[in-house]
């Protein structure tokens, strides 16, 4: 069985520019959650995505979104980038409560 | 809400010792409990995980947990370590299968160093 896949694995961003980031969630998991590790902060919960749907957000400015496919996969868009989004953005699914899988992170350094 | 709490930053410790790793969690509901590695530059492998039943859980590379409801902690353990046992640890919380939002919450990590 595949695993949760992320694309790209690196990305480099100059400040102001966008930056779109792709998650291929396991085969039938319906959801999808999107972590942010910065140096120093550890691991802030961003959006989870359900069915197609946003089901939560966490504390992130509007600049950070998403969107969910009718395949489950998702893409995570940063607009206006900032030097302080440089992190490894991680990705998750599940298919129930209590089970998630992570994919290896996208590293976006924003220079 | 649910948080959790990882006292210790960094755990030094020489190979074959034993070792404890903290974590203390908080909700007002039921929750499931997770531990996570994480190697340099790579993402999160599950350890383990405490969903409901026995409260020792038996993970992967030798290590186990025990869920302790009335101190709310979920400590990590491992007889003997070793050098590859290395890298980050997260402990994670979620809330239980009573509804609502599910995702996971992070600890801020303990960095395990295993010294010869």
């Amino acid at each position: 069985e595949a695993g949760v896949t992320q694309s790209p694995t690196h990305l480099i961003k100059t400040r102001g520019q966008q930056a779109t980031l792709r998650c291929s969630p396991i085969s039938g998991h319906t959801s999808v959650y999107w972590y942010q590790q910065a140096l120093g902060l550890g691991l802030q919960f961003l959006l989870w995505y359900d069915e197609g749907e946003e089901r939560n957000r966490g504390n992130f400015p509007p600049r950070f979104s998403g969107r969910q496919f009718p395949n489950y996969s998702s893409e995570l868009n940063v607009n206006a980038l900032e030097l302080e989004d440089s992190a490894l953005y991680l990705c998750a699914s599940s298919l129930v409560v209590g089970h998630y899988t992570f994919g290896s992170g996208t590293r976006l350094t924003v220079v | 809400a649910q948080s959790v709490t990882q006292l210790d930053s960094q755990v030094p410790v020489f190979e074959e010792a034993p070792v404890e790793l903290r974590c203390n969690y908080s909700s007002s509901v039921s929750v499931y409990l997770f531990w996570y590695v994480q190697y340099p530059n790579q993402g999160l492998q599950l350890l383990l995980k405490y969903l409901s039943g026995s409260t020792l859980v038996k993970g992967i590379n030798g290590f186990e947990a025990e869920f302790n409801k009335s101190q709310t902690s979920f400590h990590l353990r491992k007889p003997s370590v070793h050098i590859s046992d290395t890298a980050e640890y997260f402990c994670a919380v979620a809330r239980g299968a009573t509804g609502g939002g599910n995702k996971l919450t992070f600890g801020t990590g303990t960095q395990l160093k295993v010294e010869l």
